[in-house]
């Protein structure tokens, strides 16, 4: 069972423009919620998380808009560059006491073209 | 502020055998969560320790163990090492400030078993 999906396996961004990865999730347990960028063989680098009692958070050029409703988030990343190509994750954290075991999406691979 | 460190970066070891990798969290953070990274499965959660007890687990046999010490270093065991084995094991620190979920990650071990 797949609690945390993310439907696009990859995106194609024009430098400047903006990227919108979105994530979908099945379980209204879910505490936080967390991007990461990863390059392969290496571990994912954290970029923004946000907690269920929001619905945005902003972090220089990232954002992560949270709709509980829907169960769905989206990061946007504004203005995309061409280092923000990599693999990004969504994950979900369980609840107070399980928080650090993170349920991961599949990734989305995104490439951001000059 | 240094990030998490692991070691070793490499490993190769043959079916049967055991290994034990090492994990320093970020100075301050008492949680460390253990993820086995495979191309066909994606990250899984292995387990996590928060002040030297393990906290939560995932679904792995128990030829997977680990320990945290009460400096917050842990280290992650696997015993009759198997051909399956083979991964990119990665350890993560993690806090909760207010609103905010931070979990990150180290740069990962990766094993080899022939």
């Amino acid at each position: 069972d797949q609690q945390v999906k993310q439907n696009s396996p990859s995106l194609s961004v024009q430098e400047g423009r903006i990227s919108i990865l979105n994530c979908d999730y099945t379980n209204s347990m879910f505490d936080y919620f967390l991007w990461y960028k990863k390059y392969p063989a290496e571990g994912p680098t954290f970029l923004i998380s946000i907690s269920s009692i929001k619905d945005k958070n902003e972090d220089g050029r990232f954002t992560v808009f949270l709709n509980k409703s829907a169960k769905h988030l989206s990061l946007h990343i504004v203005p995309s560059q061409p280092g923000d190509s990599a693999v990004y994750f969504c994950a979900a954290s369980a609840p107070f006491g399980t928080a650090s075991k993170l349920t991961f999406g599949t990734g989305t691979r995104l490439q951001v073209t000059l | 502020k240094a990030g998490v460190t692991q070691t070793p970066r490499y490993l190769i070891k043959t079916r049967g055998q055991q290994v034990t990798l090492s994990c320093s969290p970020i100075s301050g953070h008492r949680s460390v969560s253990w993820y086995q990274q495979t191309p066909g499965q994606g990250l899984q959660f292995l387990f996590e320790y928060f002040s030297e007890t393990q906290r939560n687990k995932g679904n792995f046999p128990g030829r997977f163990s680990g320990r945290q010490f009460s400096n917050s270093r842990s280290e992650m065991n696997v015993s009759t090492l198997e051909l399956g084995d083979s991964a990119l094991y990665l350890c993560a620190s993690s806090r909760v400030a207010g609103a905010t979920y931070e979990q990150y990650f180290g740069p990962g071990t990766r094993l080899t078993v022939t």
